[in-house]
């Protein structure tokens, strides 16, 4: 079953932050973070396993809840190159078969 | 790092023709390849798992011998669309990881179909 993305789409001003969630109603391994450009293939953006820790490098960040088959996505201090569909991919055991969530398209505007 | 090619990124052709598609790591050996067929504005949706040396295994729904998949070296996976029809225009991606539990699935850039 698919994990379920909010919001569907965001737009922001340059500088501000956004949270994107994902949600699961399995139980969890891991879960992946891409974006997506239009017409591009994904790009991986960051890994989470199951253990609760939270990863980030420069202003975006993501945390995953494990208990709550949840995880989040923060993206501070956005920039226009942050524009795109944003998804979250889950795995239920170590596998690594994805199953991604609708997506959230971020729109990041001057 | 770790990176997938995909070839060809886009095709045009008649309906009632076959079209193959390739995947290939280019600096890994890859077991287990995945093919994915993205409509647009909507997510990813997994069509199969492709394991070197065996059977693809179809997600329900995908009909196996219209989308052939042959895996027949560690770093080369092929999804051939046979008879294809204008509905099966799409945007098809393939990803590879390798083989790590905490290593991310690598995408190739995709292949636009487009049938006429």
């Amino acid at each position: 079953q698919q994990p379920v993305q909010s919001p569907q789409a965001v737009i922001l001003r340059e500088g501000e932050d956004a949270v994107i969630n994902c949600s699961s109603s399995k139980a969890l391994y891991s879960v992946h973070w891409y974006r997506q450009k239009h017409g591009e293939a994904p790009v991986f953006l960051m890994i989470l396993l199951k253990g609760g820790e939270q990863k980030g490098h420069d202003k975006i960040s993501a945390s995953f809840n494990e208990k709550k088959q949840q995880s989040s996505l923060y993206l501070t201090a956005s920039q226009l190159s942050y524009s795109g569909t944003y998804f979250c991919g889950t795995e239920v055991n170590a596998g690594n078969m994805l199953t991604f969530g609708g997506g959230t398209r971020l729109m990041v505007k001057p | 790092g770790a990176v997938v090619s995909q070839h060809p990124s886009r095709v045009i052709c008649k309906s009632g023709t076959s079209v193959k598609i390739e995947c290939r790591s280019l600096d890994f050996q890859a077991t287990t390849m995945f093919w994915y067929r993205q409509f647009p504005k909507q997510s990813l949706m997994l069509m199969a798992t492709s394991n070197e040396g065996s059977k693809a295994t179809y997600e329900q729904g995908v009909e196996k011998d219209k989308f052939l998949i042959n895996h027949a070296s560690l770093t080369l996976s092929t999804l051939t669309v046979t008879s294809a029809h204008p509905e099966d225009s799409s945007f098809y991606i393939c990803s590879a990881n390798q083989g790590r539990f905490d290593q991310p699935q690598h995408f190739g850039d995709g292949t636009r179909l487009s049938i006429l």
